[in-house]
């Protein structure tokens, strides 16, 4: 298996655009994570899925910020507009089972907001 | 939730048995111990799990005392490769985040 798949791996944009970051899960895992990873604020928990499903986003940073999971193999973060202090790593991870706690990490988005 | 304090940093040299302990006084029953690692501009890689004594594979040791309000990842031998940060977790997933919520590490420095 490839493992979890991000993408892009890397992002430039300019203020107040769109920016959407992507996440191939593992297949047959069905638990999904996204983080923010910053020097100053460490590793966050933005959301999580449970077989597509989301369950707790409360660590989603405010309403400019949305995770979507279509499907069993793909999910979304958006940023809408974006804002300079949204520059950090995104990561997505994925569980293979509820329950376990061996979760597999992408490489990662490195988002930058000029 | 149950939180978990660990040293911000620590040093050692190449080949020397490397020790960090997690404390983690409100861990519950169901709960489990699981330690990460993360290198510079990569996602944290899992390396062990445990829930009361003793664990081992083929990169660390896990001890676990008989009240499980501690933990500490045992690293053998350790060589530069080892530089990185170590997070320590608490909980399980069937709660939804707990599991899952990273601390702030300790950053391990190897040494020639």
């Amino acid at each position: 298996d490839a493992g979890v798949i991000q993408s892009p791996r890397h992002e430039v944009t300019e203020m107040g655009q769109e920016v959407t970051l992507r996440c191939k899960p593992i297949s047959g895992h069905n638990s999904l994570f996204w983080y923010r990873q910053t020097m100053m604020r460490g590793l966050e928990l933005l959301i999580y899925f449970n077989n597509n499903v989301p369950i707790d986003d409360s660590g989603m940073p405010e309403d400019r910020f949305s995770a979507k999971m279509p499907n069993a193999s793909f999910s979304t973060l958006k940023i809408q507009p974006s804002e300079p202090r949204d520059s950090a790593v995104y990561f997505c991870a994925s569980l293979t089972r509820q329950g376990g706690t061996e979760a597999f990490f992408g490489q990662g988005t490195r988002l930058t907001v000029v | 939730l149950a939180k978990t304090t660990q040293p911000i940093s620590m040093d050692s040299y190449e080949g020397q048995e490397v020790n960090i302990t997690c404390s983690h006084n409100n861990i519950a029953t169901n709960d489990y111990i699981t330690w990460y690692q993360q290198f510079p501009s990569q996602g944290p890689r899992f390396i062990i799990q445990g829930y009361k004594t003793k664990v081992t594979n083929e990169v660390a040791s896990l001890f676990i005392p008989a009240d499980r309000k501690s933990s500490t990842l045992s690293l053998p031998r350790v060589s530069l490769s080892d530089t990185a940060v170590y997070y320590c977790l608490v909980g399980e997933t069937d709660t939804g985040r707990r599991a899952l919520t990273f601390g702030s590490g300790t950053r391990l420095q190897v040494q020639p």
